[in-house]
């Protein structure tokens, strides 16, 4: 079980739009659509942001929505605000009652 | 409101057997609904799924570790503990206790951490 593909780093600037892949294998990602992802702030614990692939959180906003292809992951952050600055982890379920993170991406917003 | 709270030594001999425990407040540990899960974030570096429990004593563990870990669950005090047996220097981590909603197959609430250090 090695732990899912993500981008150490992304940056975009206020107001674009960015996207976080997450790459995995046929017998993970590829085959469940059961990926979701998760915010951290620095010092603090992960925040639920999207299940399911494409199903936000309660109170999570909509400039937040994630995709699937094949066997990567997506989300996708429009409207970048100061406050998305955080690092971002995407999860998926890996057969076998066994769950994967990914590296973490560290979003930085310039 | 539902809260995690982990709790256990901040400092583990290597060798020895790290232990933990998570105490669930604000809703019962005996529903059907969710799994209980403990997850690791070494410094700087990612998060790692350990394990989880369900109410019923049911375990799943991450591959990598199995042959180290234990999860056990006590519904009479709505706690649910970790055991890490053989700890090294790489088993310096904070360890999160979440929960797991099984419908959306995600961990949706989640302690706040606590920072375990395996130095002798």
């Amino acid at each position: 079980q090695s732990a899912l593909t993500q981008p150490a780093s992304v940056s975009g600037s206020p107001g674009q739009s960015i996207t976080i892949s997450c790459t995995g294998t046929s017998s993970d990602v590829g085959s469940y659509n059961l990926v979701s992802w998760y915010q951290q702030y620095p010092g603090k614990a992960p925040k639920l942001m999207i299940y399911e692939v494409i199903k936000r959180s309660s109170g999570v906003s909509n400039r937040f929505s994630g995709s699937k292809s094949g066997n990567t992951a997506s989300l996708t952050i429009s409207g970048l605000q100061a406050e998305d600055e955080a690092d971002y982890y995407c999860c998926s379920y890996a057969g076998s009652n066994t769950w994967v993170f990914g590296g973490g991406t560290k979003l930085t917003v310039l | 409101q539902l809260q995690l709270q982990e709790s256990g030594p901040g400092l583990v001999k290597p060798s020895e057997t790290l232990s933990l425990t998570c105490t669930v407040s604000g809703d019962s540990i005996s529903s059907s609904s969710y799994y209980w899960g403990w997850i690791r974030q070494p410094p700087e570096k990612g998060l790692e799924w350990i394990g989880s429990v369900y109410y019923s004593g049911s375990t799943y563990y991450n591959p990598s570790l199995k042959s180290r870990v234990t999860i056990s669950v006590d519904t009479s005090k709505n706690q649910f503990s970790l055991w890490l047996n053989s700890v090294t220097a790489a088993d310096t981590a904070v360890y999160y206790c979440a929960r797991h909603d099984r419908a959306a197959d995600a961990f949706d609430i989640w302690g706040q951490g606590t920072m375990v250090t395996v130095s002798s």
